[in-house]
């Protein structure tokens, strides 16, 4: 299988740069993804990178890749009350059956 | 709204009886995935489909648990006596895929509480 991992809480102050940070294991690992989570509610696609790619920025969203350590990250720039959820990273887990392997996702807070 | 919807968005049940959750996915989208997500942690995948066939399943998906997509459309989770281990938030999931790239949306969840 794989293991991906992620800190479990995030604090930032509104208006601060957020930067959530993610491990994965899979060496082969071609898409990785970034999804958010509200409260009861289901996960809502951020965006995702290539394998190929060390950096993708999509507006206040930057991400980056360092695929040698296997290190994934999410900054948030401006970080608004409304950022505030659970962010979770995903690998595409392409040897089985191209489902998401999921972090345990990191609870961001944006402090007013 | 073209986005993946489920139905019922929560189920409260007793412990022992069947509950059926259903999913419409983004139109033509030829895969449809079955995910749980339990308090606290990630979603963890339990079945999917490439059009109306199951091509696979997770160690997850006990025998109690059987899904199916009848018309490559939309699908059914039915869950045989209830545990109370079975209480989560179930997620379905949709994608068109394009050679290798993936990209999976999500519905709302069905929140079930076995009691």
């Amino acid at each position: 299988g794989e293991d991906v991992e992620q800190s479990l809480f995030l604090s930032v102050r509104e208006g601060d740069s957020s930067v959530i940070n993610c491990t994965y294991t899979d060496s082969s690992s071609t898409y990785l993804y970034w999804y958010k989570q509200e409260p009861g509610a289901g996960l809502q696609l951020l965006t995702y990178i290539f394998s190929n790619m060390d950096m993708k920025q999509d507006q206040r969203l930057t991400v980056l890749l360092n695929k040698k350590d296997k290190h994934l990250s999410l900054r948030i720039a401006d970080t608004q009350t409304g950022d505030s959820a659970i962010y979770f990273c995903a690998d595409l887990w392409e040897t089985g059956a191209n489902n998401l392997f999921f972090g345990t996702g990191t609870r961001l807070t944006v402090i007013p | 709204d073209t986005g993946v919807s489920q139905n019922p968005r929560h189920k409260i049940t007793k412990r022992g009886q069947n509950v059926t959750f259903r999913c419409d996915p983004i139109s033509e989208h030829n895969r449809l995935y079955w995910y749980r997500q339990t308090l606290g942690q990630g979603p963890e995948f339990l079945t999917y489909f490439q059009n109306e066939a199951q091509l696979e399943k997770s160690r997850l998906l006990s025998d109690r648990f059987s899904a199916e997509r009848p018309k490559g459309s939309f699908s059914t989770l039915e869950i045989q006596r209830t545990e109370q281990g079975d209480s989560a938030m179930y997620l379905c999931a949709s994608s068109l895929t394009s050679g290798r790239k993936e990209t999976q949306y999500f519905g709302p969840g069905t929140r079930l509480l076995v009691l």
